[in-house]
């Protein structure tokens, strides 16, 4: 079945640090990709997105490309603040499902002053 | 901005009770989903729901779980009997159709005693 693997954390960075989250998938034909974050206490909130291969996803200076060749959809900032500090989540929705999400592990992200 | 709220926010019971966990979606969505999300593990999918039936639904989700929308604005989860393994923040998700972007609400923390 489709499934999502990502870096596990904590990522401690130094604020402006460039930050890389890596994220491979496996799926059977044309999934969509996403990236979600998640704030203490809060729910989940959608970052970006890329609906077909070579698509690049963008919001609030994060981007993402979606690479069919290496099944990967890498997360990048090239300057992190304290305030990205959360909880990030590659997901993909099947070509074939019903709008379902699959969730990797989940990456924690620490930006320190 | 319209958003998907959740109530309770944390609702402790004790093993063998049944919760009802309450959900209001966008009010023009069409497409509900619940998720889970047992401490330090990844975001899984537990059943999407579309046109008042079950589109899909994963292992996790079977005879304890139920869903309604009983009213038109309200989407519930239903869990007959709860066990100890039950404990988990609980997502409500909603889009409006198609690939559209799910909201998620902030989450219902449910610990079983």
């Amino acid at each position: 079945g489709d499934s999502v693997t990502q870096m596990e954390g904590p990522v401690t960075l130094s604020e402006e640090a460039f930050l890389t989250i890596n994220c491979t998938y496996t799926a059977t034909g044309y999934p969509s990709l996403f990236w979600y974050v998640q704030y203490p206490g809060e729910g989940l909130q959608l970052l970006l997105k890329a609906t077909k291969a070579d698509d690049k996803g963008s919001n609030k200076g994060f981007e993402a490309t979606y690479r069919k060749e290496t099944t990967s959809f890498h997360l990048e900032k090239g300057s992190v603040q304290v305030s990205d500090s959360a909880v990030y989540f590659c997901a993909l929705s099947g070509s074939d499902s019903w709008g379902k999400l699959q969730f990797g592990a989940g990456t924690q992200v620490v930006v320190t002053p | 901005e319209p958003e998907v709220t959740q109530t309770p926010s944390h609702q402790v019971t004790q093993m063998g009770q049944e919760v009802i966990l309450r959900c209001v979606p966008i009010s023009n969505h069409l497409y509900f989903y619940w998720y889970r999300q047992i401490l330090g593990q990844k975001v899984e999918f537990l059943v999407s729901f579309y046109n008042n039936e079950i589109s899909e639904k994963s292992e996790i989700f079977d005879d304890q779980f139920s869903v309604e929308r009983p009213d038109g604005s309200n989407f519930t989860l239903k869990i007959r009997s709860t066990k100890l393994e039950d404990s988990a923040m609980y997502f409500c998700a909603s889009i409006a159709g198609g690939k559209g972007e799910q909201y998620f609400g902030p989450g219902t923390r449910l610990t079983v005693t």
